[in-house]
């Protein structure tokens, strides 16, 4: 059964260093997205993306964060310059037209 | 504005009881999407069911099964014969519209502990 992958599954930032989380989306899918938890908290919507460009964002995804599909493939996400805050887990997602999204297992990010 | 309301934090029962999960939710759509999703200790999100808004009949699927009310916009979720293996946050999700690339608005999660 496909499924979205994510790497790395742990990275560790010092503050104001720029990470890229990279996830692969299952292959016949249309839309991505990303998402992070905060440990122990609920599931918050960063932003998604169709047909090469930003469908919608929300007020988290300010301008440290980007998105970029480079390749047929992959689907990451930059933060230029992390802050103690940006510690979650980031879950990426995709999805077909009008489908469940699929969620990959995660990237934990933790900063330091 | 779109909202889910997931009131129980935490539950607790031992196994072989049954269990529901309250979801409430606001929309101002007449087309929405209501999702359940499993988060195991393990950390991945695990997609459990779909319902639209103009599907009402409830769903049963071994002894999971869903009852969703739009009179009180309400979508709960039933573990029949809870087993340890449920033991796991679960997460109720509302997809607004009928824009297919749209955000999932989660609830806050409840921790259901099932305990031998």
């Amino acid at each position: 059964e496909p499924e979205v992958t994510q790497t790395p599954s742990h990275q560790v930032t010092q503050m104001g260093q720029e990470v890229i989380l990279r996830c692969v989306p299952i292959s016949n899918h249309l839309y991505f997205y990303w998402y992070r938890q905060i440990l122990g908290q609920k599931v918050e919507f960063l932003v998604s993306f169709y047909n090469n460009e930003i469908s919608e964002k929300s007020e988290i995804f300010d301008d440290q964060f980007s998105v970029e599909r480079p390749d047929g493939s992959n689907f990451t996400l930059k933060i230029r310059s992390t802050k103690l805050e940006d510690s979650a887990m980031y879950f990426c997602a995709s999805n077909r037209v009008f489908y469940e999204q699929y969620f990959g297992p995660g990237t934990r990010l933790t900063v330091t | 504005a779109q909202k889910v309301t997931q009131a129980q934090t935490e539950i607790s029962v031992v196994e072989k009881e049954d269990v529901t999960l309250d979801c409430v939710y606001e929309t101002r759509d007449t087309t929405y999407y209501l999702f359940w999703y499993k988060q195991p200790p393990s950390g991945e999100l695990v997609f459990l069911i779909r319902r639209n808004s103009f599907d009402e009949q409830n769903e049963i699927s071994g002894r999971y099964s869903w009852n969703f009310q739009k009179s009180t916009s309400s979508f709960n979720f039933t573990i029949t014969a809870s087993q340890v293996v449920d033991s796991a946050v679960y997460f109720c999700a509302l997809h607004q519209g009928e824009t297919s690339g749209s955000r999932l608005t989660f609830g806050e999660g409840t921790q259901l502990t099932v305990n031998p």
